[in-house]
């Protein structure tokens, strides 16, 4: 299995951009978690989807926000549009189940460090 | 509210030397604890779990973590470490609000 694919690797954006992050989860995991990075704050949940649906978006900083999952294989951030404090590195991460979440942990991908200016 | 603590922020080490990094949480209801691993650029990496059983867990590349239900402390441990050890090191906790709740994460230095 290629574990958890995110892309792109880094992205660079000016200030007012839309930005869009993606992650491909493992086959067969139903869900999918999106976190933020950064120094200040650690590691944060935005929003994760249990097939395909979003479950808790109560991390979402803002309507800047939003994160869609249109089938099982596929998964976006969207920043729209983008601020300087945006930049973070963003993490998806996914799991076969909750209780395997909660007693295993998550699968996470690379993560998207992105940069705002 | 479920929270978790990272005392330390930066931990620099010489090889060989001994390493504690503390993690504190809050809850009060049973919990499933996690110490994760990012090697620089690369991404998070579990290095060991407790979920119940003994509370001496001992995880890859020598490290070992005790839960201390009394003190709700879940401290990593690896009696001598390598240089190869530099990274960030997230506790986590799992179990009451159907996530895991991450530590902000303590960096790592290793000097030969």
């Amino acid at each position: 299995d290629a574990g958890v694919i995110q892309s792109p690797r880094h992205e660079v954006t000016e200030m007012g951009q839309e930005v869009t992050l993606r992650c491909k989860p493992i086959s067969g995991h139903d869900y999918l978690f999106w976190y933020r990075q950064t120094m200040m704050r650690g590691l944060e949940l935005l929003i994760y989807f249990n097939n395909n649906v979003p479950i808790d978006d109560s991390g979402m900083p803002e309507d800047r926000f939003s994160a869609k999952m249109p089938n099982a294989s596929f998964s976006t951030l969207k920043i729209q549009p983008s601020e300087p404090r945006d930049s973070a590195v963003y993490f998806c991460a996914s799991s076969p189940t909750l209780t395997g979440a909660l007693n295993y942990g998550y699968t996470f991908g690379s993560g998207t460090r992105l940069t705002v200016v | 509210a479920q929270s978790v603590s990272q005392h330390n922020h930066h931990v620099i080490l010489s090889e060989a030397a001994s390493l504690e990094l503390g993690c504190n949480y809050s809850y009060g209801g049973t919990v499933n604890l996690f110490w994760y691993v990012q090697y620089p650029g690369q991404h998070l990496q579990l290095l060991l779990k407790y979920f119940s059983g003994d509370p001496l867990v001992k995880g890859i590349k020598g490290f070992e973590a005790e839960f201390i239900k009394s003190k709700f402390s879940f401290n990593l441990r690896k009696p001598s470490v390598q240089w190869s050890d530099t990274a960030e090191y997230f506790c986590a906790v799992g179990g009451g609000y159907n996530k895991l709740i991450f530590g902000a994460g303590t960096r790592l230095a290793v000097h030969p």
